[in-house]
């Protein structure tokens, strides 16, 4: 049973340009949440998906834009690259489970991208 | 809103030496609380998890309880080896959140020969 995977592993970038990142989800599981880690913190949650639609956000600007595919395959879009975007960029996923009981969500290795 | 707060590392241990991270968290309602391990290089590991005040997760020799009224989450093992350094992050998903996951800032842990 293949877990989360993400690609590509690392990415390098200059400010300005944009990049995408993509994340297939473990199987049987249709939500997909994307986060960023910097260097030496914790993960920072970006948004979720769950039915080809963004169903909650962190507080990240316009610039962090994301889609889910009918096959729950998600991909991150970044425009307009900062050198602060460098970090790794998690993908995780999980079944639907309730609001009121949120299953655990599992994660994949991360891209690791730089921005120059 | 929703914080999980974390002993600030780094932590150096002996092999063998007994482990404890500290974690509390601030939340509405009755979250669900986890720790994750990363292993240099690579992504996040469910290391465990606990759903419910008393609840006890445990794991590779880890164990944590969850402590509604203290609001605690400690992580604990009798004997720790080498191979279990890693960055250790407390972490909970809030009732209602949609599992959106809160982070701490990450434990890292070394363990020496």
């Amino acid at each position: 049973d293949a877990g989360v995977t993400q690609s590509p592993t690392h990415l390098i970038k200059t400010r300005g340009q944009q990049v995408t990142l993509r994340c297939s989800p473990k199987s049987g599981h249709d939500t997909v949440s994307w986060y960023q880690q910097a260097l030496g913190q914790g993960p920072q949650f970006i948004f979720q998906y769950y039915e080809e639609e963004e169903r909650q956000r962190g507080n990240f600007p316009d610039r962090f834009s994301g889609h889910q595919f009918p096959n729950y395959s998600s991909e991150l879009n970044v425009n307009a690259l900062l050198l602060g975007d460098s970090a790794l960029y998690l993908c995780a996923s999980s079944q639907p489970g309730l609001a009121a009981a949120p299953d655990t969500q599992y994660f994949g290795p991360g891209t690791r991208l730089t921005v120059l | 809103g929703n914080s999980v707060t974390q002993m600030e590392g780094p932590v150096t241990l002996s092999e063998e030496a007994f482990l404890t991270i500290n974690c509390t968290y601030t939340a509405t309602g009755y979250p669900s609380l986890f720790w994750y391990v990363q292993y240099p290089g690579e992504g996040l590991q469910l290391l465990l998890k606990a759903t419910k005040a008393d609840d006890k997760g445990s794991n590779k020799g880890f164990e944590a309880t969850y402590r509604k009224e203290t609001t605690s989450f400690h992580l604990e093992k009798g004997s720790v080896q080498v191979s279990d350094s890693a960055v250790y992050f407390c972490a909970l998903t809030n009732s209602g959140g949609y599992q959106k996951v809160t982070f701490g800032i990450g434990t890292k842990l070394q363990v020496i020969p």
